[in-house]
């Protein structure tokens, strides 16, 4: 198996709603990442799990709460999303360093618009 | 972290080779260069990474001056579906495993008939 998979592909959340958004690999990669990303624009990176622990928060509003259960999957978790916060939610993975690097897999993300 | 600088665009034939140049001035020692192609609501994908020298795989060609300060991706003979957004990352490995990568702002190929 050698994909990223998030789930649900399209969301539509109203500002006082509570949702999630999943990813999952079984590559057994053991860092994972959530980008956004807004149209026109390049990813932005939100978070960095290593080995279930947060590495990086880069500086991301609290109503966006990130979760590693285990080495498998990761969850992000909104909450009073405002409508800019709509975009598309990129999950990645990459597989332990060594001595080379061999870059992330990408989900193909989820479409989230907030009504 | 490096910023890399790329084209905004480039317009291309089929059949043509493409070479998309990235500009990395302040690339650390530890870094790799990565090159990833994404289509519309799509996720990235990877095409091709390299530290120096040249690199070739079976789609793309990456090209590194001994001074690393920038970097050639190469696409032998484009064809319509190569339409796309290129990005040049550059980064390296973390201490705790992970990596840490920043999307600089693509390049958008359009191949014409």
């Amino acid at each position: 198996d050698t994909e990223v998979t998030q789930t649900p592909k399209h969301l539509v959340m109203g500002m006082t709603n509570k949702k999630s958004l999943k990813c999952e690999q079984h590559m057994g990669h053991r860092a994972m990442y959530w980008y956004k990303q807004k149209a026109k624009k390049p990813p932005e990176l939100m978070f960095v799990y290593s080995y279930e622990k947060l590495s990086i928060n880069e500086s991301v509003p609290s109503r966006f709460s990130p979760e590693c259960p285990n080495s498998s999957l990761l969850n992000l978790h909104l909450h009073a999303l405002q409508p800019e916060d709509s975009a598309l939610y990129l999950c990645a993975s990459s597989q332990p360093t060594g001595v080379e690097m061999y870059g992330y897999t990408f989900g193909s993300g989820t479409r989230l618009t907030v009504v | 972290l490096a910023k890399t600088t790329q084209p905004i665009s480039m317009d291309s034939y089929e059949g043509q080779e493409v070479n998309i140049t990235c500009s990395h001035n302040n690339i650390a020692t530890n870094d790799y260069i990565t090159w990833y192609q994404q289509f519309p609501s799509q996720g990235p994908r990877f095409i091709i990474q390299g530290y120096k020298t040249k690199v070739t795989n079976e789609v793309a060609s990456l090209f590194i001056p001994a001074d690393r300060k920038s970097s050639t991706l190469s696409l032998p003979r484009v064809s319509l579906s190569d339409t796309a957004v290129y990005y040049c990352l550059v980064g390296g490995p973390r201490m705790d495993s992970s990596y840490k990568l920043i999307f600089g702002s693509g390049t958008r190929l359009l191949v014409r008939p």
